[in-house]
């Protein structure tokens, strides 16, 4: 059985930073890209990174390119997203999701974690 | 950038009504596009790929269709469990989701 865990949301000040992590089991990690994907309190899905199955390859929304980094270490199974210069507007439940195709082309999620809260406030 | 328009934004319907949601893009992306279900406090659940195509373990009476900019997710006969929120997303190009539609009970 698929199981992604996420970790490491809460609350931080404006301009701070976090680490999150998505521990994965259930299936062979390295041979699926990743993403994060977020949702602000009552409002929709946003993608927000991916990465390739090699780790060799990633993708950013504009609105956190240079702020956020997305890694995974393949023999840890975990996915990470650092996220720094955080701002108000990066409050939402952060999902891990797992692609169902190593690369980012043409790879739709097939699974999705439960979610970390991350609270950007001062 | 591909935008996506999903209608309507809430929908009201009665169980064992048959309802369509539609999505359409800003751009063709052939088949490249999920339906999704999600219930408050939940993530969301795979339901329809490559416009069509159902997930195992979804029930028959979701259904998908399209190609292009035009995308249709249609419940047959609605139950209890269906009332949620659907989103579309487009897979053609990185990820973009429509901005959901919320189904009511009647």
């Amino acid at each position: 059985e698929v199981q992604l865990l996420e970790s490491g949301g809460g609350l931080e000040q404006p301009g701070g930073s976090l680490r999150l992590s998505c521990a994965a089991s259930g299936f062979t990690f390295r041979s699926h890209a990743m993403s994060w994907v977020r949702q602000a309190p009552g409002k929709g899905l946003e993608w927000v990174s991916s990465i390739s199955g090699s780790g060799g390859s990633t993708y950013y929304a504009d609105f956190v390119k240079g702020r956020f980094t997305i890694s995974r270490d393949n023999s840890k199974n975990t996915l990470y997203l650092q996220m720094n210069s955080l701002r108000a507007e990066d409050t939402a439940v952060y999902y891990c999701a797992k692609s169902q195709d190593p690369t980012m082309v043409r790879g739709y999620v097939d699974h999705w974690g439960q979610g970390t809260l991350v609270t950007v406030s001062s | 950038d591909i935008q996506m328009t999903q209608s309507p934004s809430t929908l009201s319907a009665s169980i064992g009504d048959r309802v369509t949601i539609t999505c359409r893009v800003s751009q063709s992306i052939s088949s490249w596009l999920a339906w999704y279900q999600q219930k408050p406090g939940k993530a969301p659940k795979l339901l329809i790929y490559k416009a069509s195509t159902l997930e195992s373990g979804v029930p028959s009476r979701f259904s998908g269709s399209g190609s292009g900019t035009e995308f249709t997710l249609t419940i047959s006969s609605l139950q209890p469990d269906d009332f949620a929120t659907y989103y579309c997303q487009q897979y053609n190009s990185y990820y973009t989701f429509g901005q959901g539609t919320k189904l009511e009970i009647k």
